[in-house]
């Protein structure tokens, strides 16, 4: 399947700090989409991108879909500690209406 | 969105046995899915649960060792067959509403743990 490349790995911030964390993909997409997982659950799709440039906001977060439609960022503005967790990009796989995930970032936030 | 649930959320197993988790979904879907998370890794395609018919397997994963039943539109089953240690891991299942945006939704997980 298509490989997504997902960084940082982890991240460690303060409080209130800003995030950014960022997907590229060996292919093009014609959507981008991110999830969080808390520990003990399953992902959640918090934001889903469909058209190049397309620049979408759910609260504190914001994503962006890449205008060469092989990448993505996430950032997250404020950070508070229930922002902890792990944050996948995924994107279309070769199998119908699968998706590929990337490798996850990890973040900590300290109060 | 939809309420995905599964069952058992954890158990642990015996090397050899085989266990069998259910998936439940409260509407009706077209498309289904199973994948697995390996401690500390990310999510992999098991497989496509296809209902009235063979299940869609990723290369790497086989009928064998992970049967999978969808006998409606609501419900599917997979097993992992003949555990091993190496089978510990958070086992998910997946939904697609029909919608064409390519969102898909996730039950909490079934955490297994092979000793």
């Amino acid at each position: 399947g298509q490989q997504l490349n997902q960084s940082p790995q982890s991240m460690f911030i303060q409080e209130g700090e800003d995030v950014s964390m960022n997907c590229t993909s060996s292919s093009i997409f014609n959507t981008w989409l991110w999830y969080k997982q808390d520990p003990g659950e399953g992902p959640v799709l918090l934001i889903a991108l469909y058209k190049a440039g397309e620049l979408t906001s759910n609260g504190r977060l914001t994503a962006q879909f890449g205008i060469t439609r092989k990448d993505s960022f996430l950032n997250i503005s404020a950070s508070i500690p229930s922002d902890v967790g792990i944050y996948f990009c995924a994107g279309p796989s070769n199998s119908g209406y699968a998706l590929n995930f990337g490798k996850g970032t990890s973040l900590l936030v300290t109060p | 969105s939809a309420v995905i649930s599964q069952k058992p959320s954890r158990d642990i197993c015996q090397r050899g046995t085989s266990l069998t988790i259910q998936c439940q979904v409260d509407s009706q879907v077209t498309m289904m899915f199973w994948y697995r998370q390996q401690p500390g890794q990310s999510l992999t395609l098991i497989a496509t649960a296809n209902q009235g018919s063979e299940a869609t397997y990723e290369s790497g994963f086989v009928i064998d060792k992970f049967p999978i039943s969808r006998p409606n539109l609501t419900f599917s089953t997979l097993t992992v067959s003949n555990m091993s240690p190496e089978d510990s891991s958070i086992y998910l299942c997946s939904v697609e509403l029909g919608r064409g945006t390519g969102e898909l939704f996730f039950g909490e997980g079934s955490r297994l743990t092979v000793l």
